[in-house]
């Protein structure tokens, strides 16, 4: 079964618009992180926000917000006044447990495009 | 400045050959990772290790094996390589212990091309 789901492959935004890409996870751990990518065509990988399973409030880090409903096992990432550098591929990633043997999980990502 | 270096960037090899990507962090991470990312697959763990000498399999460990001899360098290893390993290899590097907010740093990619 996938531990991380996303399900829009690709999705369209207007810049200065804000948009919402999705992201569910599968787990039974307690505690556990959830982490958003940005990779540009470049190829780097750019780590852009965290959110701890035991945090009560949404991560924010300028821009960008993680919307966290831990019931519904949902992490989605919110892109506020989108810009035309925001486009790339963004992946979410959960890390399960903690201790040394904490493995970390990629969703197939969502190749977000910013129109003018 | 935090590093995570991959030994190459693009490789081409033939099919049956034995083949080697390393990977070096110099930040003192306990947990070393290796992916490969498809198109519409995103990133498939392959390995990870969370020691010197410790390793455990991904999602996707046949075909690869890998080394941690010591703890800055990992090496992923393709006994054989064959057609279906062509693919982009992402190293990682991260934290451990009882912490699990810390995030990974990945290394640029090897972009492997097995003919």
């Amino acid at each position: 079964a996938q531990k991380i789901t996303q399900t829009q492959p690709g999705m369209f935004v207007q810049e200065k618009e804000a948009v919402t890409l999705d992201c569910t996870y599968d787990t039974s751990d307690q505690s556990y992180g959830l982490f958003w990518y940005k990779q540009p065509s470049s190829g780097e990988m750019i780590f852009l926000i965290y959110q701890g399973s035991y945090d009560e409030q949404n991560a924010t880090e300028g821009r960008y917000s993680l919307n966290f409903q831990k019931a519904r096992k949902s992490a989605n990432l919110v892109i506020s006044a989108s810009q035309l550098g925001d486009s790339a591929m963004y992946f979410c990633a959960m890390r399960e447990g903690s201790g040394t043997a904490s493995k970390l999980t990629f969703g197939t990502g969502t190749r977000l495009q910013v129109t003018l | 400045d935090v590093k995570v270096t991959q030994s190459s960037r693009y490789l081409v090899k033939r099919t049956g050959e034995k083949v080697f990507l390393e990977c070096v962090q110099d930040m003192d991470h306990e947990n070393m990772f290796w992916y490969r990312q498809d198109p519409g697959l995103g990133l498939r763990l392959i390995y990870f290790s969370y020691d010197v000498k410790m390793k455990e399999k991904g999602d996707i460990p046949e075909g690869y094996s890998v080394s941690r001899e010591k703890k800055e360098r990992f090496s992923l290893i393709l006994e054989s390589a064959s057609t279906n390993q062509t693919s982009m290899y992402l190293c990682a590097s991260s934290l451990a212990g009882e912490i699990v907010n810390t995030e990974a740093f990945f290394g640029q990619g090897t972009r492997l091309t097995v003919v």
